[in-house]
C-alpha cells in the first residue's frame, strides 16, 4: 500500500518568512495530493491540492509543487502570519481499487512567531 | 453551505460498552469516509462508502468496528465492546464523488474509553 513520509515534524519561523514542508510517497500510481491544515480541536481543512498531471499550483500565499519522477511534493507558504500556525498534513491517494482513500503523512507543527 | 457535521463532539465511555458515532455529510456528496486520528497512529483510513456500491472496509482495525450509511446520506460508525486503545478522534469526510478528489472533513468525535 501507499506510504507517505513528511518532514519536518516541527517548523518554527518568524512572521513574514517562508515555510516549506516536504513529503514523499511510495506508490507510483498515486495521482492526487491534497494538503490539510488542522487547528486545535478542529477537523482537517483542505487548503490546496494538486493532481499528477500538474507540476505546480498556487493560491495566493500557498503553493504546492510535485515531482512525479522523484515521488515527492512540497507545500510552500510565503509571507507567513501568526494565523498560519497549525498542524499541516500532506496526503496521497490513487484511483482504482484505492477508491480515493487518503494516506496521510505524520504532520508538521508550524509555529509562526510575531 | 453547511459542512460535514458529526455528533457527539465528545464521548466518554467505559471499557466494554458499545458506542455509536454519527456523521452528516455535505448535501449531495456521494462519497463518505471515516478516518481515525490518534497520537500513535496519526490519521488512518477506516471505511469508505460510495453511492450504492459495497463499502470498502479494508481499514477497520477489528470486527468490533462496523459502519453503515442509510439512504446514501447519514453514516453511523459503531464500536462494540470498546477498549482503551479505541480512544482517538474519529473523523468523517465527504466528497462530491468517489475516487481521487477533494474530501471535506467534519470536526470529529473525541472518544475516550476509561
Amino acid at each position: 500500500g501507499e506510504n507517505v513520509e513528511q518532514h519536518p515534524s516541527t517548523l518554527s519561523v518568524q512572521e513574514g518568512d517562508s515555510a516549506v514542508i516536504k513529503c514523499t510517497y511510495s506508490d507510483s500510481a498515486s495521482n492526487y495530493f491534497p494538503w490539510y491544515k488542522q487547528e486545535l480541536g478542529k477537523g482537517p481543512q483542505l487548503i490546496i491540492d494538486i493532481r499528477s498531471n500538474v507540476g505546480e499550483k498556487k493560491d495566493q500565499r500557498i503553493a504546492v509543487t510535485l515531482n512525479k519522477t522523484a515521488k515527492h511534493f512540497s507545500l510552500h507558504i510565503t509571507e507567513t502570519q501568526p494565523e498560519d500556525s497549525a498542524v499541516y498534513f500532506c496526503a496521497a491517494t490513487a484511483g482504482g481499487t484505492s477508491y480515493g482513500k487518503l494516506t496521510f503523512g505524520q504532520g508538521t507543527i508550524l509555529t509562526v512567531h510575531p | 453551505g453547511a459542512g460535514v457535521s458529526q455528533s457527539p463532539s465528545n464521548k466518554v465511555t467505559e471499557k466494554g460498552k458499545d458506542v455509536e458515532l454519527r456523521c452528516d455529510p455535505i448535501s449531495g456528496h456521494t462519497a463518505l469516509y471515516w478516518y481515525r486520528q490518534s497520537l500513535g497512529q496519526g490519521l488512518e483510513f477506516l471505511i469508505y462508502f460510495q453511492g450504492n456500491s459495497a463499502p470498502d472496509k479494508s481499514g477497520l482495525p477489528s470486527d468490533r468496528f462496523s459502519a453503515e450509511r442509510t439512504g446514501g446520506s447519514v453514516s453511523t460508525l459503531t464500536i462494540q465492546r470498546t477498549q482503551q486503545e479505541d480512544s482517538a478522534v474519529y473523523l468523517c469526510a465527504s466528497s462530491p464523488r468517489g475516487g481521487p478528489t477533494e474530501q471535506y472533513f467534519g470536526p470529529g468525535t473525541r472518544l475516550t474509553v476509561t
